[in-house]
């Protein structure tokens, strides 16, 4: 089964904008949603963007997400304290059934 | 309001079993699909099973694969996995998850493998 690789930390400012990347080889990658979890310290992840960048309700507009070709990245503006986080993307394989994935960005708000 | 309410975690031996619950409520289970997934602490999410709405189709990831069953009664509400042959490296936080894009989350149960 195959991984998306993400970046282990990234790091800004409050106010700040961030992006973190989500790179997957397979066709499956390719050929399915990406969506995007946010895990706060001690709780169960969230999910944040679905179907590539569509936000649940209540999830604010500072987070969007966008996906061409072998990659999609969350994009994540006017940072606060509040969203240092674990980010984690996704992908539900339909044809096999299968979920993957990626091992997760550490954000830091300095 | 979605609720996913996981329960059925400890302390087990190498070789043991234990059987997970997920009780939902707040949306008509029988029509999602569910899924399993863990978190050994301090890493990252993996994604362990999941299992069709109304339980005609099964999936696994390779690392549980003929030692864990997912199942569901959807007359119960409830989701299931069961663990066999467990090994240290099973140790983690089992969410259960709801829908293909695992829109809602339960709060977790701990498992942990050892002697």
């Amino acid at each position: 089964q195959s991984v998306l690789t993400q970046p282990p930390s990234v790091s800004a400012a409050p106010g700040q904008k961030v992006t973190i990347s989500c790179s997957g080889s397979s066709s499956s990658f390719r050929n399915n949603y990406v969506y995007w979890y946010q895990q706060l310290p001690g709780t169960a992840p969230k999910l944040l963007i679905y179907d590539n960048n569509k936000r649940p309700s209540g999830i604010p507009d500072r987070f969007s997400g966008s996906k061409s070709g072998t990659s999609a990245t969350l994009g994540i503006t006017g940072l606060q304290t509040g969203d240092e986080a674990d980010y984690y993307c996704g992908t539900w394989d339909s044809r096999l059934s299968v979920v993957v994935f990626g091992g997760g960005t550490k954000l830091t708000v300095l | 309001e979605v609720q996913l309410v996981e329960s059925g975690g400890g302390l087990v031996q190498p070789g043991g079993s234990l059987r997970l619950s997920c009780a939902a409520s707040g949306f008509t289970f029988s029509s999602y699909w569910m899924h399993w997934v863990r978190q050994a602490p301090g890493k990252g999410l993996v994604w362990v099973s999941c299992i069709k709405s109304d339980g005609s189709s099964t999936s696994y990831a390779d690392s549980v694969k003929g030692r864990f069953t997912i199942s569901r009664d959807n007359a119960k509400n409830t989701l299931y996995l069961q663990m066999n042959s467990l090994r240290a490296e099973d140790t983690a936080v089992y969410y259960c998850a709801r829908d293909r894009d695992l829109s809602s989350w339960g709060q977790g149960t701990l498992v942990t493998v050892s002697s």
